[in-house]
């Protein structure tokens, strides 16, 4: 089955404490993206990869940290967790430029930093 | 400046009403996509149309249908006999080749019974 999947699904940690989400995808797609949702401002983009190795930051990018060194896998990574981290977080994929652009979510990551 | 505006919050009908989910862009770019999702309260999103910026055609699938409009930048959303499984937030977002994904902040849909 085509998907993309996020673990852990829920997360309640302290502030300072290191930790990854992890993200995978088995389309064979090029393009993955961090988003995170929050009450009233929708989904905005943390990081992006077009490919491996190629990531660029999107609207919220402080705090967070990610990497590419394999197509399938995108981790999400927050060196030192603050309150205002608390936040739905959502990976995605697409085909990007080989493709339309059309993107499929993993099922999301509940994180409460405390 | 990219932008993606869904100015509905919430949006309440009553079932078998016919419901408009509005959304406007702002943009610098020629080419470009603009897509729905809807997000029910399971949370998982779901996507349900693409179009690209050379494509005007209006879309109908089953009881949704799109209205894309260049001129004034709106790729609105119809909903025709809403039912109580169509009560979800509805996302509007945009690309273009920087691969910058822009979302409207959501319009919640309740369709009451």
């Amino acid at each position: 089955e085509a998907q993309v999947t996020q673990n852990p699904r829920y997360l309640i940690t302290v502030t300072g404490k290191k930790l990854t989400v992890t993200c995978s995808q088995n389309m064979n797609h090029e393009y993955m993206s961090w988003y995170r949702q929050d009450p009233g401002l929708g989904l905005r983009q943390i990081y992006y990869s077009m490919n491996v190795e190629v990531t660029d930051k999107g609207d919220v990018p402080e705090g967070y940290k990610v990497s590419r060194k394999e197509k399938r896998n995108f981790p999400l990574i927050l060196e030192s967790p603050s309150p205002n981290q608390t936040s739905l977080y959502f990976c995605a994929s697409s085909l990007g430029s080989r493709g339309s652009y059309e993107q499929y979510f993993g099922p999301g990551t509940r994180l409460t930093v405390t | 400046a990219q932008k993606v505006t869904q100015a509905q919050t919430e949006i309440s009908v009553v079932e078998k009403e016919d419901v408009t989910l509005d959304c406007v862009y702002e943009t610098r770019d020629t080419t470009y996509y603009l897509f729905w999702y809807k997000q029910p309260p399971s949370g998982e999103l779901v996507f349900l149309i693409r179009r690209n910026s050379f494509d005007e055609q209006n879309e109908i699938s089953g009881r949704y249908s799109w209205n894309f409009q260049k001129s004034t930048s709106s790729f609105n959303f119809t909903i025709t006999a809403s039912q109580v499984v169509d009560s979800a937030v509805y996302f509007c977002a945009h690309v273009t080749g920087t691969y910058k994904y822009i979302f409207g902040t959501g319009t919640r849909l309740k369709v009451l019974a």
